[in-house]
């Protein structure tokens, strides 16, 4: 089963408002990724926060931590159309080397 | 910089046909690795190679091959294709291969085996 399972698997909000994707994982992680995916390209890395981290903020992106629930939200405010997209979490977890396992994503429909 | 350039984009082939398809990337990282993306699974990791010479198996390695003689390519190669096999391939860079860096993706190449 994948490490990293996001929460909603949809999400349809409206221009404006916040989005909210929630990550969870079941083992100890080093440090967690949020990819973001436009329909047909590739991943684009989004951001990064260590094990050791509990928020990181880059731009209108804030992502929370919580390892002792192995828990990540990834937070979008003032969504626009353009994020739309599917946004992926990726955990590299403690002794697996150098892989990082994906989730099966949340797909973000941002309405104009 | 191009970054990670895969080619082709699109390929349909028949069960049993070969076909390799192409990573480059010019950024210098010592890091690649082909990733398969199927609906509802994720992406899973096929191969990857921390370095020229070389490679290594990753979760779903079987039916593909890899070789890296130098530091910009990372050819898969599909000896036999099977419908199995019919999927969207990532090629996937990194300077640190994931411990503390991001991953720098390819425009990913969407393979239909009938």
């Amino acid at each position: 089963s994948q490490q990293g399972e996001e929460d909603p698997q949809a999400l349809s909000i409206q221009e404006g408002e916040n989005a909210t994707m929630n990550c969870s994982y079941k083992t100890s992680i080093n440090n967690l990724q949020w990819y973001r995916q436009n329909s047909g390209r590739g991943l684009v890395h989004l951001i990064l926060i260590r094990s050791n981290e509990r928020e990181k903020h880059s731009g209108r992106l804030r992502v929370t931590l919580d390892t002792s629930k192995k828990s990540s939200s990834l937070l979008i405010t003032a969504s626009r159309a353009a994020d739309t997209a599917s946004y992926f979490c990726a955990t590299h977890r403690e002794n697996a080397g150098n892989m990082l396992t994906f989730g099966g994503g949340t797909r973000l429909m941002v309405k104009p | 910089n191009a970054g990670v350039t895969q080619t082709p984009k699109f390929h349909i082939l028949k069960t049993g046909q070969s076909m390799t398809l192409q990573c480059a990337q010019d950024m210098n990282h010592g890091y690649l690795s082909w990733y398969r993306q199927d609906p509802g699974m994720g992406l899973r990791r096929i191969h990857y190679s921390v370095a020229a010479g070389i490679t290594d198996k990753g979760e779903v390695p079987d039916g593909y091959n890899v070789s890296r003689s130098n530091t910009e390519d990372f050819p898969l190669r599909l000896e036999s294709a099977a419908p199995s096999q019919t999927s969207v391939y990532f090629c996937a860079s990194s300077l640190t291969g994931g411990n503390t860096g991001e991953l720098f993706f390819g425009e990913g190449s969407r393979l239909t085996v009938l």
